[in-house]
């Protein structure tokens, strides 16, 4: 059963950079798109971007200038930074996979984590 | 962007009666290969989302049957055909054609009667 899991620090502060790691276990990283999709507190869904398994990436446009993704195949994780936060980016943020040929059917989610932007 | 527009954004179902959602998109996410870009995922209090419904109408493995979605190009329904206490959460459809990004609808909250 793939798994799917969230890592990194639960506070930056603004300014700094946003970095989170997902772990993919039970399942290679291999031939995925894989997401990241936010929710800030009592809000809705947002699509962060995808990282693909050989590296291609593709962000929001909203976030493009702030957003780096990458795939790390040997240790079957991938991550995301996000650069010069404010409060707005205060979100659970969801680590995703989707299929092998489009960014949907994303079947597995992970857990979410809360990051808080606060000085 | 494609916007996506959800309606109700909430509704409120007896146990055992059907439940309607309405999924608008502004441009078509059919394409050619006759697949339309569009899944429904739902959230449940205090989880994550979970996938429902893939490419319009595909049962994800383990939906109950009575969930479905139907559509094609601009306009799209989940159904549920007899509404469990289960079932309440918000529910979010999400267009995966890019262009160029993926976008979901503001969610429709659904709550028992």
């Amino acid at each position: 059963q793939v798994q799917l899991q969230e890592s990194g620090p639960g506070l930056v502060k603004p300014s700094e950079t946003l970095s989170l790691t997902c772990i993919v276990s039970g399942g290679s990283i291999g031939s995925y798109y894989w997401s990241w999709i936010r929710q800030p507190p009592g809000k809705g869904l947002e699509w962060i971007g995808y990282v693909y398994y050989n590296g291609k990436t593709n962000y929001s446009p909203s976030l493009k200038s702030r957003v780096t993704m990458s795939v790390d195949t040997s240790r079957n994780q991938f991550s995301l930074r996000l650069s010069s936060v404010t409060a707005a980016d205060t979100a659970v943020y969801y680590c995703t996979r989707g299929s092998g040929w489009y960014i949907g059917e994303m079947r597995y989610w992970g857990q979410g984590t809360l990051v808080t932007v606060s000085s | 962007d494609i916007v996506m527009t959800q309606s109700p954004l909430s509704l409120s179902v007896t146990p055992g009666e059907p439940a309607s959602i309405s999924c608008r998109s502004s441009q078509s996410l059919l394409q050619n290969n006759g697949y339309n870009y569009l899944d429904w995922y739902v959230q449940k209090p205090g989880q994550s989302p979970q996938l429902l419904i893939y490419l319009g109408s595909n049962r994800a493995s383990g939906v109950p049957d009575r969930f479905s979605g139907s559509g094609s190009g601009t306009d799209f329904t989940l159904k549920i055909s007899r509404v469990e206490s289960e079932d309440v959460g918000v529910y979010y459809c999400m267009q995966a054609l890019q262009t160029p990004q993926c976008t979901f609808g503001q969610g429709t909250k659904l709550d028992i009667k």
